[in-house]
Formats: C-alpha cells, structure tokens, sequence
C-alpha cells in the first residue's frame, strides 16, 4: 500500500518570493506521483503529474516537481508566487502501471498563504 | 462539457436522517470515483465505478454507506441514518479508461464536493 506524507501543514511566503512544498512517499512498488491544487470553494484541480520518463515536470502556471526516486519525494517548487497562488496543495501518489483502478492517495495537504 | 457537477452543494441533515448526494461526470467518461475529505485532510477515497460496476469499496464506506451508477452516467451515494461523524466534504471524481494495458495515470477530474452536516 502507498502512503504519502506533506511535512508541511501551512507555509506562508511572501509574494514574488520562491517556495517549496515537500512531499514524501512510501510505495513498495512503482509509482505516479500528483499536485493537486484546491483554490478557496473550488473543486479539487490536476496541477502536474509524473508518471514516467524526464523527472521534472512543469505546469501552465510556473510551479514544477522532481521526482526523486532515493529519496521518495516528490516536491513542488515556484521560483516566484503570486497572491493567486494562495490554496491548499495536495500531493497524491498511485501504482504505477495497475491493471485495476485508479486508487489514488492523497495526502493531507499544504495550505500556502501568500503574503502582499 | 462544462466538467464534473455534484448535487446539492450543501446539506445540513438531522442524526438519523437519510441523505443522497448526485454526480455528473464528465459524459465521455466511464470511471467515476467517490472520495470523502474532512477538515484539514486529504481526500479520502469511498468507491470506485467501472460504467455502471462498482469494483470496489472502501472500509470507510460502512454498510448505511451505498452508491449507484445504474446507467453508466450519474452515480448517488446515500448515507442511511446519519451519524455526526459523517459530517464531511463528499467530493466525485470522473476520468477517462486510458490504456488498455492498464492504469496510465488518466487525471481525474473533481467536482465541487458536496458539503455535509450533520446535527
């Protein structure tokens, strides 16, 4: 079974600053790595994914991730936030390659506060 | 296509009352997924439906907990004899098959949620 771990529970950041988000996993097999981006009474939104090949993986809106194998984590990085990007953050992790369906795991979530 | 919708947005129960939630998927997809969140937490994941096949459940989904996908489209949950601890946010989820091979990390798609409270 996979579990997914976000040390993180708020992180505020001033705008235009960097921030990163952490997030680790545990899988005994191989795996697909989310963000998922929820903004204040909204749905839940797909902000990347890994799911094979380059480790880095980019969205639309300037945030990126690396899968790091060793070290299991899966972390979100933006050179600069805006106050747009204020929302909860949720790393989610799933099998990789399954033949069933696709549980995917989340974890608790990191709310960003992005500070004027 | 205007993506996944959930009704009623809101619902505020009495203890012992039942209750039933609706979701539209996204029409072109065959896999619907129900989730329960509560505050400060991630989506926790209820059931999944293949069409209209339910191929799994989770142990949260108790036995007052059942959901239906009777025409491969829109799926209900209903919660029989609400108990305050099924207060939480009841969020769907809908995705296309992708792969034959198997899961190919298809994105699904959220709805709004439906917000549930229970007095």
């Amino acid at each position: 079974a996979q579990s997914v771990t976000q040390l993180d529970s708020q992180v505020p950041v001033f705008e235009e600053a960097p921030v990163e988000l952490r997030c680790n996993y545990s899988s005994s097999v191989s795996v697909y790595l989310f963000w998922y981006v929820q903004y204040p009474n909204q749905g839940l939104q797909l902000l990347l994914k890994y799911l094979s090949g380059s480790t880095l993986v980019e969205s639309i809106n300037g945030f990126e991730a690396e899968f790091n194998k060793s070290q299991t984590s899966f972390h979100l990085r933006k050179p600069s936030v805006h106050i747009s990007d204020t929302a909860e953050y949720f790393c989610a992790v799933t099998e990789a390659g399954g033949t069933s369906y696709d549980k995917v795991i989340f974890g608790p979530g990191t709310s960003l506060s992005v500070i004027p | 296509d205007t993506g996944v919708s959930q009704n009623p947005r809101h619902k505020i129960t009495k203890r012992g009352q039942n209750v039933t939630f609706r979701c539209d998927p996204i029409s072109e997809h065959n896999r619907l997924y129900w989730y329960r969140q509560t505050l400060g937490q991630g989506p926790e994941f209820l059931t999944y439906f293949q069409n209209e096949a339910q191929l799994e459940k989770s142990r949260l989904l108790s036995d007052r907990f059942s959901a239906e996908r009777p025409k491969g489209s829109f799926s209900t949950l209903e919660i029989q004899r609400t108990e305050q601890g099924d207060s939480a946010m009841y969020l769907c989820a809908s995705s296309s098959e992708g792969s034959l091979a198997g899961y190919s990390g298809e994105t699904q798609y959220f709805g709004p949620g439906t917000r549930l409270l229970v007095l």
